[in-house]
């Protein structure tokens, strides 16, 4: 059964902090690895990986994926309290079906 | 730019009644559409997903269908709701396109009482 398994589940940080979420997958076909960030009720994309070691950066966002090993990492450095969502992993098994990780509920305390 | 629009924001329906979900896109053309259920403290499920008009795809067992009258209109039908049909309804699109994002709706949260 195709899985992707997002840990922590919860994570609750303080202003300043730098947090790394984690995602690892299986399943049977790979396209890409996508990460989101759900607030209120959208997702709103944050990125897409395709391959193994590039990293991909948004101001204090980065993200990379191991291929080999079958998990990506999503850093997001000096956290603010707008930080503060649910991150989601994903993976595209061909025309953007996606299948999502629990997600990691981020709380970034004052 | 392209837009997603979907509603209602919530609903609230007893068991037995009927259910439609209406999702539109606008500013581009022969998208893929997507409907995915959120269960509270779960990620997205995907529930059907389409590449054209009347064409569907189900890729979980379930109560509900889905429909595409309209290129940029997908549709999300239920004759009867269950209790375990409550929860976070999102539809999406995309390009149809290899290696693309998918951009999600509001999304409507349902509670079936």
């Amino acid at each position: 059964e195709d899985k992707v398994v997002q840990s922590p589940l919860s994570l609750v940080v303080h202003e300043g902090d730098t947090v790394t979420l984690n995602c690892s997958y299986e399943v049977t076909n790979f396209r890409s690895l996508l990460w989101y960030k759900q607030e209120k009720k959208a997702p709103t994309f944050l990125f897409m990986l395709t391959s193994s070691g590039i990293e991909k950066k948004s101001g204090r966002l980065s993200s990379i994926l191991d291929k080999k090993e079958l998990f990506s990492i999503l850093n997001i450095t000096a956290t603010q309290t707008g930080d503060s969502a649910v991150y989601l992993c994903a993976v595209d098994q061909g025309a953007q079906k996606l299948v999502f990780g629990q997600g990691t509920r981020l709380t970034i305390n004052p | 730019s392209q837009t997603i629009h979907q509603w209602p924001a919530t609903l609230v329906q007893p068991v037995g009644s009927p259910l439609s979900l209406e999702c539109t896109v606008e500013g581009t053309s022969n998208p893929n559409l997507y409907w995915y259920r959120q269960a509270a403290g779960r990620g997205l499920q995907l529930l059907f997903y389409s590449v054209g008009i009347g064409q569907i795809s189900s890729e979980v067992p379930q109560n509900l269908s889905a429909s595409r009258p309209q290129d940029r209109q997908f549709i999300l039908s239920s004759k009867k709701l269950l209790l375990s049909d409550s929860g976070f309804y999102l539809c999406a699109w995309s390009v149809p396109r290899v290696n693309t994002e998918a951009f999600f709706g509001q999304g409507t949260r349902l509670t079936v009482v």
